[in-house]
């Protein structure tokens, strides 16, 4: 367990809605990272914050957002959503900052998509 | 641009040793990762160097950073029926980012 917490599990929509997939960090870290594991993109850094503000961009389309709250955990929502959204959606944290063993990156579960 | 490449499949049995490479284009990297997947979960963190090291060891985990040829290799001692996974590779450059880029995976069958 990586003390990264990521609901919900699994995700059954249809195109064009709009859904919230939610992150709460490792205690302690500062960071939140958005990745998109698909088949034929492999694992993509989408969007990173950092203490409630954005701090890097990745391949993140315009039809996704993400935020980060006063308590650092972090949503990422996706609308008018397309079938090749459907795709398993990690979220990462990291205390960012100093010393080597606060560079890593400790992953979520992740989000199982499925877009109809 | 930032690459990373890793050959897709490896087979080995049990009780030998597994090598799994990876070689990456950002000469910048500072950080080198490798993370494992096991079917249907998320990804752990298995070990990490600096690219200011070019071994490190770890239980059964042996990682090999060779920068001028920008090649990582993870080599797994005694490959287990548990260590059946896709292990990816990752990089992170220098100061100033912190997104990793990942290679494609590594699919490690282990034959018993």
């Amino acid at each position: 367990d990586s003390g990264v917490t990521q609901t919900p599990k699994h995700l059954i929509t249809a195109t064009g809605q709009r859904v919230t997939l939610r992150c709460s960090p490792r205690s302690g870290d500062l960071s939140v990272y958005w990745y998109q594991q698909s088949l034929d993109q492999g694992l993509q850094f989408l969007i990173q914050y950092y203490n409630g503000e954005e701090r890097a961009k990745g391949n993140i389309l315009e039809r996704f957002s993400a935020q980060q709250f006063p308590d650092l955990h972090s949503e990422l929502n996706l609308s008018s959503l397309e079938l090749g959204d459907s795709a398993l959606y990690f979220c990462a944290s990291s205390v960012e900052g100093g010393g080597d063993r606060r560079e890593t990156q400790y992953f979520g579960p992740g989000t199982r998509l499925l877009v109809l | 641009g930032e690459d990373v490449e890793q050959s897709l499949f490896l087979s080995v049995r049990e009780g030998d040793s597994s090598v799994i490479n990876c070689t990456y284009t950002d000469s910048s990297s500072t950080y080198l990762y490798w993370y494992k997947q096991e079917p249907g979960a998320g990804l752990q963190l298995l070990t990490y160097i600096f690219s200011n090291m070019d071994m490190k060891q770890d239980q059964r985990l042996t990682v090999l950073l060779n920068k001028k040829d920008k090649h990582l290799s993870l080599r797994i001692a005694d490959t287990q029926t548990g260590d059946s996974a896709i292990y990816f590779c990752a990089e992170r450059a220098g100061a100033g980012s912190y997104q990793l880029t990942f290679g494609k995976g590594t699919k490690l069958s282990v034959i018993p």
